[in-house]
């Protein structure tokens, strides 16, 4: 699972609290993936890292803020939780050779918001 | 921008009969991934297809790409229970991100 964890694993929130759910590799790799999941939309992308301090923006990002401070951790932080931000959250990394690139998903965030 | 639908969104089969799943892009992909989702799990690469018109088989699934690499397909023969699951493919979207189709889940009944 190319050495993907999150935290935390499952957490239940009030509307207006800030989030932040962490998202940590062990193999150097240089693009993290924010998504999130949600029934009949598959997995839209939030943010996503090409290199320390480098992000960009994806799909759906209004609302959500990241950082990546260091090649390891990539942060995803919910400034103020709203109930439409419930979810389940995947980290991800891209990773291959000879042109095809596998993405390699950590074990997910469930997030309720109340 | 870019979309990737797919279709079915729902499917139950009896064991032992075949299921397949079609994506669907509004712009022509470099190649295309699919990857599985077990029931509370996180989705896993399956396979990429890269060339036009390529078909590749991984035991008793078929992946497919259409002519105009627009379209995919995926085809499971003689389902089994351990195929339950939600099957995404997904695109490339410039700058090394990808678009995922909404899914189609497969409920095996056996």
């Amino acid at each position: 699972d190319a050495g993907i964890t999150q935290s935390p694993r499952h957490k239940v929130t009030e509307t207006g609290t800030p989030v932040t759910l962490r998202c940590h590799q062990t193999e150097n790799h240089r693009y993290m993936y924010w998504y999130r999941q949600d029934p009949g939309h598959g997995l839209r992308l939030i943010h996503y890292s090409y290199g320390v301090k480098d992000t960009d923006k994806g799909e759906v990002s209004d609302g959500y803020s990241v950082s990546r401070s260091k090649t390891e951790d990539f942060l995803l932080t919910l400034e103020s939780a709203t109930s439409s931000q419930t979810s389940v959250y995947f980290c991800a990394i891209i990773a291959g050779t000879g042109g095809v690139y596998e993405q390699y998903f950590g074990p997910g965030t469930r997030l309720t918001v109340t | 921008g870019q979309q990737v639908m797919q279709i079915p969104q729902y499917q139950h089969v009896q064991e032992g009969e075949d299921f397949t799943t079609y994506c669907n892009s509004s712009t022509t992909l470099s190649n295309i991934q699919w990857y599985k989702q077990r029931p509370g799990g996180h989705p896993v690469f399956l396979i990429q297809l890269v060339k036009s018109g390529e078909v590749k088989k991984q035991k008793r699934l078929t992946f497919q790409f259409g002519e105009a690499k627009k379209n995919s397909s995926l085809h499971i023969t003689a389902t089994q229970t351990t195929d339950v699951g939600t099957y995404f493919c997904a695109g490339p979207q410039g700058g090394n991100q990808f678009y995922f189709g909404t899914g189609t889940s497969l409920t095996v009944i056996p």
